[in-house]
């Protein structure tokens, strides 16, 4: 199975910082990267897939880039509803495997 | 509205039974791959299994392959997840998400599916315990 570790695993932010949170995957899957967002009770959402493509509805705010091994996500300014917990997933063969996550917290 | 729903979540004893349905609407289900995702507690996410559009395609994560089985009922638009001999360790709640792609062409030969999970149901529970 290919196994994704993010870093951090929690990270503390003011409103307006610019963050980066990376994600590197055990083996090179090209850019089949997906990021989400998941907040307390509620279901995971959908930011970027394919690495770098931001899906519809979105802020600009999030990027993402990378390929191969190597990943990030990017919030450029964070505002008060991006505190929530961040996840990478490997859709470029099964099991489709996530990062451990990595919480974002007001500073 | 594109909408998913869980239901079927229960408490349940080790080695018991539960079967799991996630109920579609505002797209048609058949046109799409399916996935389980589930989330223990204070734990992160994990894919759980997946299905073809057609459910001729099964996968499964090692952890639950040979006691679980996904299905779907794509004239009732309903997506399954039968769970047998449970262990405490299957405690989570358990998100169906629908599955999407993009094709990338690259040359004249070469194109590329990228997969994501782009809409998901709230979840529902199940807690194995005695």
């Amino acid at each position: 199975d290919i196994q994704m570790t993010q870093s951090p695993s929690s990270l503390s932010a003011s409103v307006g910082d610019r963050v980066t949170i990376t994600c590197r995957a055990s083996q090179s899957i090209s850019s089949h990267l997906n990021w989400y967002q998941e907040k307390p009770g509620k279901a995971p959402k959908l930011l970027i897939y394919a690495a770098s493509s931001l899906h519809s509805g979105v802020p600009s705010r999030f990027s993402g880039s990378g390929s191969g091994t190597d990943f990030s996500l990017t919030i450029s300014s964070l505002q008060p509803e991006d505190f929530a917990t961040y996840y990478c997933q490997q859709s470029y063969t099964t099991p489709r495997t996530f990062g451990q996550g990595t919480k974002l917290e007001i500073k | 509205e594109v909408q998913l729903v869980e239901s079927g979540g229960d408490l349940v004893q080790p080695g018991g039974s539960l079967r799991l349905s996630c109920a579609a609407s505002g797209f048609t289900l058949s046109s799409y791959a399916m996935s389980w995702v589930r989330q223990a507690p204070e734990k992160g996410l994990e894919w759980v299994s997946g299905i073809s559009g057609s459910g001729d395609s099964t996968y499964y994560a090692d952890s639950v392959k040979g006691r679980f089985t996904i299905s779907r009922d794509n004239s009732k638009n309903t997506l399954y997840l039968q769970m047998n001999s449970l262990r405490v360790e299957d405690t989570a709640l358990y998100y169906c998400a629908k599955d999407d792609r993009i094709t990338v062409v690259r040359g004249a030969l070469n194109y590329y599916n990228y997969y994501y999970m782009d809409v998901w149901g709230k979840g529902t529970t199940v807690t194995v315990s005695s």
